[in-house]
């Protein structure tokens, strides 16, 4: 089955520690996304990317690092700079970046708690 | 500055009733506009999508949604709810090759 595959399901992270949450598509999208839901706020765009080895800053980069070597993977970095890092956080792809009125498919999520 | 809003957090309805689930949206130029529905702990699954033509858009799971653009509004509608369908609902608009999503509406259907 295609889709979008998210692990892990959940992790947990000591203070001061990078950890990293990994998303696999094999839908043969050009664009991926990396999304962060919190609780009343809906989503927001972390990191997204339409080619491999090329990648935009969000609307909340900050503390956030992820990396396109390869279509198929787009894995985010939290890193120790990200001050409030507990969210359940969503990858997603799309067709295309610039196709207009393409919807987007979701991983199932990773719920990240910092202990 | 774009964006979308969701002015209800929670809409109860019992099974069998008529469900709407409201939205409006502040985009420039034409929108393109998404209703998601996410289950507890899960990803969102796209529902609907409005691009051009008919105001009324037909989705999956029964669902459909009414564009209106005097009002900017696209409200997610089912004739009549299941308690399958208790869950989260986003609506969303695509602005700028980037996709902005309202906070969310907790759909509960009482038995």
């Amino acid at each position: 089955d295609g889709g979008i595959t998210q692990s892990p399901k959940y992790l947990f992270r000591k203070e001061g520690q990078n950890v990293t949450l990994s998303c696999e598509q094999n839908l043969n999208h050009d664009a991926m996304y990396w999304y962060r839901q919190d609780p009343g706020q809906g989503l927001r765009l972390i990191y997204y990317s339409q080619i491999v080895n090329d990648f935009q800053k969000g609307d909340i980069a900050e503390g956030y690092s992820v990396s396109r070597e390869k279509k198929e993977s787009f894995p985010l970095t939290v890193t120790s700079a990200q001050k409030n890092p507990t969210a359940f956080y969503l990858c997603a792809s799309s067709m295309d970046l610039f196709l207009p009125g393409a919807e987007a498919f979701f991983g199932q999520g990773t719920r990240l708690t910092v202990v | 500055a774009q964006s979308v809003a969701q002015p209800e957090d929670q809409v109860n309805v019992a099974e069998g009733n008529p469900l709407t689930v409201k939205c409006t949206y502040s985009v420039s130029g034409n929108p393109y506009l998404f209703w998601y529905v996410q289950y507890p702990n899960r990803g969102l699954q796209f529902l609907l999508k409005y691009i051009t033509g008919d105001n009324l858009v037909k989705g999956s799971y029964g669902f459909e949604a009414e564009f209106n653009k005097s009002q900017t509004s696209f409200h997610l509608k089912k004739p009549s709810a299941l308690v399958s369908d208790s869950a989260l609902y986003f609506c969303a608009a695509e602005g700028g090759f980037k996709t902005i999503f309202g906070a969310g509406t907790r759909l509960f259907v009482k038995a």
